[in-house]
């Protein structure tokens, strides 16, 4: 079967660094994708990751390491406006069906 | 900077009628797709479109749903007769290729809440 998991949510403080792990079992695999969703509106694209490795992208920064289906988005010196759910989307083919993770909702406290 | 749009925003229907989303994709994309996320769920995929047809469907995808792309800027989703459980926001999303290579995304058109009463 599909599995994306990823913790429910997380809680941080403006100004500093989280990271947001997630694990999957997927029958293929064709890219890991991160989506940053807010309440009530569409996901919008953050990161994407095919081979193993860190990309970085400004304050957000994705790893992906496909021998263990692990992957992690690093988001640093964080603000207020990054509260939101992270999502962890898993592409298995070409017709780019992504298996989603159920998100992780991420609190930023002053 | 182009978007994809969906119309209406928001569409309150009673169960067994007939709805029709609507989506504008960017206009050189050629790649489409429909989600669903029911409220406090995950994102779910339902089908993806390529070259005027269906090129996979998710097992939600059954025969009370259908898409079309009547001209050549629409892209539509039609569920046949409503019931309650397909309350969700809808979101279509437009790529402009098929390949996942270099990191070309989806862009998401920012969704349309179905509530079915």
């Amino acid at each position: 079967g599909q599995n994306i998991d990823q913790p429910t949510e997380m809680t941080a403080t403006e100004g500093a660094i989280v990271q947001i792990n997630c694990t999957y079992q997927t029958s293929g695999f064709n890219g890991l994708f991160w989506y940053q969703q807010h309440a009530g509106e569409a996901p919008t694209f953050l990161s994407y990751n095919v081979l193993d490795g860190l990309e970085e992208k400004g304050r957000f920064s994705s790893f992906l390491s496909r021998s263990k289906g692990y992957s992690y988005l690093l988001l640093k010196e964080l603000q207020m406006k990054d509260s939101a759910s992270y999502l962890c989307a898993v592409c298995r083919d070409s017709n780019y069906q992504l298996i989603w993770g159920a998100g992780t909702k991420l609190i930023i406290k002053p | 900077e182009p978007e994809v749009t969906q119309t209406p925003s928001h569409q309150v229907t009673q169960m067994g009628q007939e709805v029709i989303l609507r989506c504008v994709p960017i206009s050189n994309h050629l790649y489409f797709y429909w989600y669903r996320q029911i409220l406090g769920q995950k994102v779910e995929f339902l089908v993806s479109f390529y070259n005027n047809e269906i090129s996979e469907k998710s097992e939600i995808f059954d025969d009370q749903f259908s898409v079309e792309r009547p001209d050549g800027s629409n892209f539509t989703l039609k569920i046949r007769s409503t019931k309650l459980e397909d309350s969700a926001m809808y979101f279509c999303a437009s790529k402009l290729e098929g390949q996942t290579s270099g990191g070309t995304e989806a862009f998401f058109g920012q969704g349309t809440r179905l509530t079915v009463v």
